[in-house]
Parts: C-alpha cells; structure tokens; sequence
C-alpha cells in the first residue's frame, strides 16, 4: 500500500534533549513538508523540500532541523533551540504539478518533560 | 505570510446542514483546498476548487467561492456524527508550486 508513515506515534523527552521525528513515504513524490499544530493555530509550515538534497525553511523553523538525503525521507530533529517543542507534527508529501493535494502521515505527538 | 482565517468551533444537530468559513488573502491563488482532521489522525483532502469556478457540489459537500470578498465555503447537508472533525481550508501558493496556507481550523461538533 501507498503512502506516508512516521514514527513513532508518542514520542517523550528531557527538556534539553534533541530529538528526531522519522516521515517516509513511497508514493514517489517529489516534495515533501513537515508542520506543528497546536490547539487554536491550525497547521504552521516547519520546513519543505522539492528535490532530494534541497530544502526551505516555512514560516517557523527556528529550533528544527531537516535532510533530505532520500527522496522517500525527509526526517525532522527538534534542536533544544526550540523553545517550546511539546506539539503535534505532521508530515506531508505532494507532486509538483496539477492539483498538487498534500497526502499526510498519521503525526507524531512530542511531548517534552 | 498570508493568513486564512476560520472560526473555531460550530456545532450542529445531526441531519442539519453546516457550513464552515473561511477567507484568505491571496487573490492569485490556483486551487483552494477543503481537509478534514479526525482526531489524533493526519490530514485528508476533502474536496478542492479551481479559483475560475464559483461552486462545486460532490455528493453531500459544496463549495462557494467568492473571489471577491476572498470568502470560501464548505456546506456539509444531511451532517452524520461520523462528520465530526476539524475542517482546514487552504489556499496554494501561486510562487511556490505545492506550497499550501493552512487556516486555524473548524472543529464541527454534531450533536444528536
């Protein structure tokens, strides 16, 4: 079957720690997307990526980091430059043309102790 | 950025219609996006539409878009419980192709 999976599910940290949050997918799709929500502020781009060794910071990306070594991965680390990390992540991936409808993964929830 | 904005929260008797808003603010956008969250769950596309329509009926949803109040609808008749969900609309970004603008998110409440 196709599509986007993260790991893990639950995810628990010391305040400190850096941490990194696993987005693969095989749907063959070029770009791919990583975003926080929190209650009340809808989805807030992180970081994207078009192409394989290329990325672009989103609207918040201070205190992330990403790589984009493989087109099927994209993992995203929670830098303790982050200054409150504790969120709901969520990967995506799209095509670059048509229509171009982001397909998610299932998010992983941190939570930073 | 651009912002999308939606209210928070409606609620609705169950086989009553909803209607959940939103307005954005990039006149130039292509497509404008319906998705639905279930909760603790990713996103999934619910219905789109291209930005030359003014509606767009799918079974039991439609969309309005007014270009120019910027104002886009999602009407759900006939709401079912299975219907509760935050609903995002979102716009794409007409210098980034794929990049979408997510807005706040409607949470829909049906009640029975």
């Amino acid at each position: 079957d196709g599509g986007i999976t993260q790991s893990p599910k639950y995810l628990f940290r010391k305040e400190g720690q850096n941490v990194t949050l696993s987005c693969e997918q095989n749907l063959n799709h070029d770009a791919m997307y990583w975003y926080r929500q929190d209650p009340g502020q809808g989805l807030r781009l992180i970081y994207y990526s078009q192409i394989v060794n290329d990325f672009q910071k989103g609207d918040i990306a201070e205190g992330y980091s990403v790589s984009r070594e493989k087109k099927e991965s994209f993992p995203l680390t929670v830098t303790s430059a982050q200054k409150n990390p504790t969120a709901f992540y969520l990967c995506a991936s799209s095509t670059l043309a048509g229509l171009n409808e982001q397909f998610f993964g299932p998010g992983t929830r941190l939570t930073v102790l | 950025g651009e912002d999308v904005e939606q209210s928070l929260f409606l609620s609705v008797r169950e086989g009553d219609s909803s209607v959940i808003n939103c307005t954005y603010t990039d006149s130039s956008s292509t497509y404008l996006y319906w998705y639905k969250q279930e909760p603790g769950a990713g996103l999934q596309l619910l219905t789109y539409i291209f930005s030359n329509m003014d509606m767009k009926q799918d079974q039991r949803l439609t969309v309005l878009l007014n270009k120019k109040d910027k104002h886009l609808s999602l009407r759900i008749a006939d709401t079912q419980t299975g219907d509760s969900a935050i609903y995002f609309c979102a716009e794409s970004d007409p210098g980034t192709a794929s990049k979408l603008t997510f807005g706040t998110g409607t949470r829909l409440q049906v009640t029975l």
